[in-house]
């Protein structure tokens, strides 16, 4: 089943915007992850939070985790056309993996317009 | 290869047709995972190895599906007597078994059952 929900399902936005992308989870974990697919590839990790984070940053990526919501939220800050993507969260319940271990949401699709 | 290898890239069949997929790992990764994702959707978990243990075959849809990985490094899904709602990109991801749980994903295969 999956753990995580993200919101929007689709965004579309000009380049040189901000955007913000949502996940929603039900239960307690120990770390949050982002992850990018690009059509018809693989998944890209992107940055990795910890339940004991609130936020963190990497380049123009912004990540902030609220463990009392249940909630996570990624911000592409200065979008660019190549950040078109599906974006997903995946939430890790459990260190070293398994079945319950890394478990994904349906993605956000985004759009940058030129 | 530096990354998650697969193979085939892209793989057409018939119906009731077996299949075989291939993932070569990143050399190291103890952690190996297969997900499915049809078109538009997240990630299904399938299955999970980790060194030497008994594989969680948890995520497996039925016993048409099987997957075994030898010498604890190349892992082959086998469909047997395909369907046509076995259609999907079948991923593999592998990871070093730390509590960070960060999964590095091969292209995938895409398996179309005519």
């Amino acid at each position: 089943s999956q753990q995580g929900e993200e919101d929007p399902q689709a965004l579309s936005i000009q380049e040189g915007e901000n955007a913000t992308m949502n996940c929603s989870y039900k239960t307690s974990i120990n770390n949050l992850q982002w992850y990018r697919q690009n059509s018809g590839r693989g998944l890209v990790h992107l940055i990795l939070i910890r339940s004991n984070e609130r936020e963190k940053h990497s380049g123009r990526l912004r990540v902030t985790l609220d463990t009392s919501k249940k909630s996570s939220s990624l911000l592409i800050t200065a979008s660019r056309a190549a950040d078109t993507a599906s974006y997903f969260c995946a939430t890790s319940r459990r260190v070293g993996g398994g079945a319950d271990g890394l478990t994904f949401g349906k993605g956000t699709h985004l759009i940058i317009q030129p | 290869g530096a990354g998650v290898s697969q193979s085939p890239s892209n793989k057409v069949t018939e119906k009731g047709k077996d299949v075989e997929l291939r993932c070569d790992p990143i050399s190291g990764h103890t952690a190996l995972y297969w997900y499915r994702q049809s078109l538009g959707q997240g990630l299904e978990f399938l299955i999970y190895f980790q060194g030497n243990s008994a594989p969680d075959k948890s995520g497996l849809p039925s016993d048409r599906f099987s997957a075994e990985r030898t010498g604890g490094s190349v892992s082959t899904l086998t469909i047997q007597r395909t369907q046509q709602e076995d259609s999907a990109v079948y991923l593999c991801a592998s990871s070093l078994l730390k509590d960070t749980g960060e999964l590095f994903f091969g292209e995938g295969s895409r398996l179309t059952v005519l």
